[in-house]
């Protein structure tokens, strides 16, 4: 079992619509949890992160944590086009040095 | 005035070579790492780095070495390069351990490099 898992779509989702993207990670250890967006060429970049279990919104995302069921979702509302790109998520613990674990992405296509 | 810079961007080499990819940040951060990020997309941890801890993903060949020169620099230097070795590398920083309202959880951001993508012939 990988450590972090996403389904590595692609999720086609029409313009104005919701995307909804899930990760499960396997470590209980895990203490902080981050979402990342990745074009296609491009180096990742921070969307969100969230270590308490809930909601925590900015903007037109969302990012939801379920420590008892070791679950991170992103939602983004009102997708764009630009949204289009692989999501990554990554846990991290702070005894590991605080170094990241990625699950393999999910690729995202809104179309117009 | 970029953040997180690697050279080459591009790296050609043969089997067997030994090769350097530098890698500068100029956020003042302590925390440097280096990524590969193979040809299905899947970025893989291989070194965390601060002037106090190396810490090494136990799965990164001993042939692969970070070097570092100070604090805004962390080189990655690979001996003997294989065929397998062809990816894209990437360079991140961050600050070293920061703590959320006093209750130990990290939440310092990684700031990436823009990669360089290595290709062993």
């Amino acid at each position: 079992q990988k450590e972090v898992e996403q389904n590595s779509g692609p999720l086609s989702v029409p313009e104005g619509a919701i995307a909804s993207l899930n990760c499960t990670y396997s470590d209980r250890g895990s203490q902080s949890f981050f979402w990342y967006r990745q074009y296609s060429g491009k180096s990742p970049e921070l969307i969100m992160f969230i270590y308490s279990n809930g909601d925590k919104e900015d903007g037109r995302f969302t990012a939801q944590l379920n420590k008892a069921s070791q679950y991170v979702s992103l939602l983004i509302r009102d997708s764009q086009p630009s949204d289009s790109a692989t999501y990554l998520c990554a846990v991290k613990k702070v005894e590991a040095g605080n170094m990241l674990t990625f699950g393999g992405g999910t690729r995202l296509m809104v179309k117009p | 005035d970029t953040a997180v810079s690697q050279t080459p961007k591009y790296l050609v080499t043969q089997m067997g070579n030994d090769k350097s990819i530098k890698c500068e940040q100029n956020l003042g951060h302590d925390t440097m790492y280096w990524y590969k990020q193979d040809s299905k997309k899947f970025l893989k941890i291989m070194f965390s780095y601060n002037n106090k801890e190396l810490i090494i993903n136990e799965t990164v060949p001993n042939r692969f070495s970070p070097k570092s020169p100070d604090k805004a620099h962390l080189n990655l230097h690979i001996n003997s390069l294989e065929l397998g070795d062809s990816a894209v590398y990437f360079c991140a920083s961050s600050q070293d351990e920061s703590y959320f309202g006093g209750r130990g959880h990290s939440t310092d951001t990684q700031y990436f490099g823009p990669g360089t993508r290595l290709t062993v012939l």
